[in-house]
């Protein structure tokens, strides 16, 4: 069975500060793991995702991830936020043996100028 | 950049009519996907379908829904009868068929039952 946790519903940074938006996930497998952001109206748009190889994974938009197997973590950051980063974001794992996608509840990420 | 794009943005429909929501999915791509996020909530996986078949389906996924590839390029979702609790944002997405590639999502058509 698959799960996602985002444990916080809402994070708040001021801008210009490094930004991290929390993510646990548990599979059976090997986690193909996924981080999305969603802006009023749209669809959810792909920043990064976590296969295999380097633990550390860039994406667009200046973001990265952190692949920590021991704590089953995918935690996502920015080194720098922008107010334009205000938006919902969702982690989202497959399994490997797995076709769909199994998201957490999402994180609003308010960046206060 | 291509893009996964679905008519309509916004569908309004009595309880119990049927309703068709489209999606045309990037065209080299030959996995695709419904997901619906019910407002306030998660995005919830509906089904997937590949090869011209429904390859995974989750509970939500039941006698009311259909998917449908008619043509070439569009991929639909048919709801019959609909209820109240169908209200949400429906998603359609696709996948290049290497399966460590992202899903790519359409902005969504926000459906509306009264």
């Amino acid at each position: 069975a698959q799960s996602v946790a985002q444990p916080e519903d809402q994070v708040n940074v001021a801008e210009g500060n490094p930004l991290t938006v929390k993510c646990t996930y548990s599979v059976s497998g090997n986690p193909y793991l996924f981080w999305y952001v969603q802006y009023p109206n749209r669809g959810l748009q792909f920043l990064l995702k976590y296969i295999t190889g380097d633990n550390l994974v860039k994406g667009s938009y200046g973001f990265e991830a952190e692949f920590n197997k021991s704590q089953t973590s995918f935690h996502l950051k920015k080194p720098s936020a922008l107010v334009s980063d205000s938006a919902l974001y969702f982690c989202a794992v497959r399994d490997t043996g797995a076709n769909n996608l199994f998201f957490g509840t999402g994180t609003r990420l308010t960046v206060i100028p | 950049e291509p893009e996964v794009t679905q008519t309509p943005s916004h569908q309004v429909t009595q309880m119990g009519q049927e309703v068709i929501l489209r999606c045309v999915p990037i065209s080299n791509h030959l996995y695709f996907y419904w997901y619906r996020q019910i407002l306030g909530q998660k995005v919830e996986f509906l089904v997937s379908f590949y090869n011209n078949e429904i390859s995974e389906k989750s509970e939500i996924f039941d006698d009311q829904f259909s998917v449908e590839r008619p043509d070439g390029s569009n991929f639909t979702l048919k709801i019959r009868s609909t209820k109240l609790e169908d209200s949400a944002m429906y998603f359609c997405a696709s996948r290049d068929t290497l399966s460590n590639q992202p899903q790519h999502f359409g902005d969504g058509t926000r459906l509306s039952i009264l």
